[in-house]
Order: C-alpha cells, then sequence, then structure tokens
C-alpha cells in the first residue's frame, strides 16, 4: 500500500471545475520554470515550462502563471478531470546551470 | 520504445549489501541524473552527468557511486547499503541548453530491510 504523501498539501476539486496549484521559489536567480505531473508508480512528466521573461504561458486547458516579484508560480488546470488526479510539482533551474530543483509537491485531487 | 528506462524497478535488500540500478536513454540526450524520491515525495537531485563527465554531486555520501559508460547510460552503484537509503530513485534525461525540460524513467523503488 502506498502510505507515501500523507504530508503532501492536498487540492481537492470537483470534476469540471478550475484547479489552481501554487508554487513558492526560492532562488531569484532561477530563470527557467517547469511543472511537473506524477501519476502513482511513475515517474514525473512534464506539463509545462516558461521562462523568467515571460509572466504567463497557456498550454492545452493548462496556464502557468509567473510572479518574480514575489517569486511564485502558479498551475492553473482548466475543465479539471479524473485523470488530472496526480501530485503535481513546480521545479527551478538557477541560471547557467542543468540543475532542477523541484518543490514539495501538492496532490490534486479529482472527485466526481 | 521506452525513451528512459531503468532497471530494476524494484529492488528489495538487506541492510549493507550492494546494489545498482541502471539506466539508459534513447533521446540522444548529452546530459542525464540521478534523483531520489523520499517517503514525503520530496525530489532531490543527487548527480548529474554530461557526456560521460560528472557535472553536479550533490553532497551524496561516498556509498554511491555513478557510473556513465558512454552518454546514453548512467548507473548507480550504492554500497553498503542503510535503511535510510529506502526511496524510489528516479533517472533523467534532458537535453541541456535552453532547453530544461527532464525525461523522467518509470523509477526504481529501492527497500532495504
Amino acid at each position: 500500500g502506498e502510505s507515501v504523501g500523507l504530508h503532501l498539501p492536498t487540492l481537492s476539486v470537483q470534476e469540471g471545475d478550475n484547479s489552481i496549484i501554487n508554487c513558492a521559489y526560492s532562488n531569484s536567480a532561477s530563470d527557467y520554470f517547469i511543472w511537473y505531473k506524477q501519476e502513482s508508480g511513475k515517474g514525473p512528466q512534464f506539463i509545462i515550462d516558461i521562462r523568467s521573461n515571460m509572466d504567463k504561458r497557456q498550454g492545452q486547458r493548462v496556464t502557468v502563471l509567473l510572479n518574480k516579484t514575489v517569486k511564485h508560480l502558479s498551475l492553473q488546470i482548466a475543465a479539471t478531470q479524473p485523470g488530472d488526479s496526480a501530485v503535481y510539482f513546480c521545479a527551478e533551474s538557477p541560471r547557467n546551470t542543468d540543475k532542477l530543483i523541484f518543490g514539495t509537491g501538492t496532490r490534486l485531487q479529482v472527485f466526481p | 520504445d521506452t525513451a528512459v528506462s531503468q532497471t530494476p524497478k524494484y529492488l528489495v535488500t538487506q541492510m549493507g549489501n550492494d546494489k545498482s540500478i541502471k539506466c539508459e536513454q534513447n533521446l540522444g540526450h548529452d546530459t542525464m541524473y540521478w534523483y531520489k524520491q523520499d517517503s514525503k515525495k520530496f525530489l532531490k537531485i543527487m548527480f548529474s552527468y554530461n557526456n560521460k563527465e560528472l557535472i553536479i554531486n550533490e553532497t551524496v555520501p561516498n556509498r554511491f557511486s555513478p557510473k556513465s559508460p558512454d552518454k546514453a547510460h548512467l548507473n548507480l552503484h550504492i554500497n553498503s547499503l542503510e535503511l535510510g537509503d529506502s526511496a524510489v530513485y528516479f533517472c533523467a534525461s534532458s537535453q541541456g541548453g535552453d532547453t530544461g525540460e527532464l525525461f523522467f524513467g518509470e523509477g526504481s523503488r529501492l527497500t532495504v530491510l
């Protein structure tokens, strides 16, 4: 059984609603940010990325917002579906490094 | 075809043993990584190799020794396993440069008894 993730922040949303997952990053030298989705028993999968010269980027049903002033990143998922249930991680990459530093993760639960 | 594949998927072993996890990527990427995910789902980078050369070593105990025989492979060998080594280990690769996206394997769950 999976006892991991019990201390993860959890967001519960109803199917069809919009979800907003927030993340605070730490390094003001970070210039590249990514959101990853991790389903149970799988590796993290890329959702969407954004560079520091932008403040918004849209994908299919997802939007990432970047506020560099307060070092905040958010992921918006439109019309949330059961298949969106997973743990979501933000990650930052400091300038001139190949390092990707992950945040603590948020569990998204979608109920009918 | 699996882009980043790692074996074994599950590994159960006794304290004090030595074990290895293998990783291969067929994406033609130059950079490969090992990440450790603990029981609280926290993902922490351990190592990074670029074209067989070590570029990141995040103060990991020297019981952990990565080996990259070529740029498509990055194996992780762990000596004298301890209980705290129990975790899921993820291999990843990226093209590097301006493309920062990492492609992850499915993970190898290591349980030390």
